[in-house]
């Protein structure tokens, strides 16, 4: 079955440090992976998507994740955070249903503060 | 091109009211979804819809039920509301599989008292 998990529920940055945000996925096949970004009181907003291309994805707002198969994982990461950067932020794995439709997985979401 | 718009944006039901939830797409997009969002948890998939007329459950489907008369709508009913579906409801499109991505709406949150 597939599933994805966000290792870390929060995390806090200091403003123009680096930023980390770990994501591990299970799929019996070739998984399609995205993260989504929900500011407060939003909807959720694409930030990149991995569907076998290339394994370094670049994103929205300077994001990028890799997506390892070898580890099972597609962490997202900014080399800069700003302080517009705090959301919650949640990984998610495309799951197909022999060929009806896909659906989307989602990781519990992690919470990102950005400390001035 | 106002891509995916739910109503309300607010909404609070006393116990065993019943309400629908409003989501309407104008992207011309097959497949169309609801998910809830409770506090601390992901998203997790109520129903969803491949085309017009065609509606199928997801995870989480007992106690709402859905419709899809036209591409461009996909109503969600609460018969009967309980506290347990407190929760923050998302609407989302996508033309079709997994490599187009998935446009959302902004979201209704509802609270049953």
């Amino acid at each position: 079955a597939q599933s994805v998990t966000q290792l870390d529920s929060h995390v806090s940055v200091s403003e123009g440090t680096p930023v980390l945000l770990r994501c591990n996925y299970s799929s019996s096949y070739s998984p399609s992976l995205f993260w989504y970004v929900q500011h407060p009181n939003k909807g959720l907003q694409l930030l990149l998507k991995y569907t076998s291309a290339a394994t370094l994805v670049k994103g929205i707002n300077g994001f990028e994740a890799e997506f390892k198969k070898s580890e099972t994982s597609f962490h997202l990461t900014k080399p800069s955070a700003h302080m517009s950067d705090a959301a919650e932020y949640f990984c998610v794995v495309s799951v197909g249903y022999g060929g009806a439709t896909n659906k989307l997985i989602f990781g519990t979401g992690t919470l990102l503060a950005v400390q001035p | 091109n106002a891509g995916v718009t739910q109503t309300p944006k607010f909404r609070i039901l006393k116990i065993g009211q019943s309400m629908t939830l409003q989501c309407t797409q104008d992207m011309n997009h097959n497949y169309m979804y609801w998910y809830r969002q409770d506090p601390g948890m992901g998203l997790k998939l109520i129903y969803y819809s491949v085309g017009a007329g065609i509606t199928d459950k997801g995870e989480v489907p007992n106690g709402y039920n859905v419709s899809r008369s036209t591409t461009e709508d996909f109503p969600l009913r609460l018969e009967l509301a309980a506290p347990s579906q407190t929760s923050v409801y998302f609407c989302a499109t996508n033309l079709q599989g997994e490599n187009y991505g998935y446009t959302f709406g902004s979201g209704t949150r509802l609270t049953v008292v």
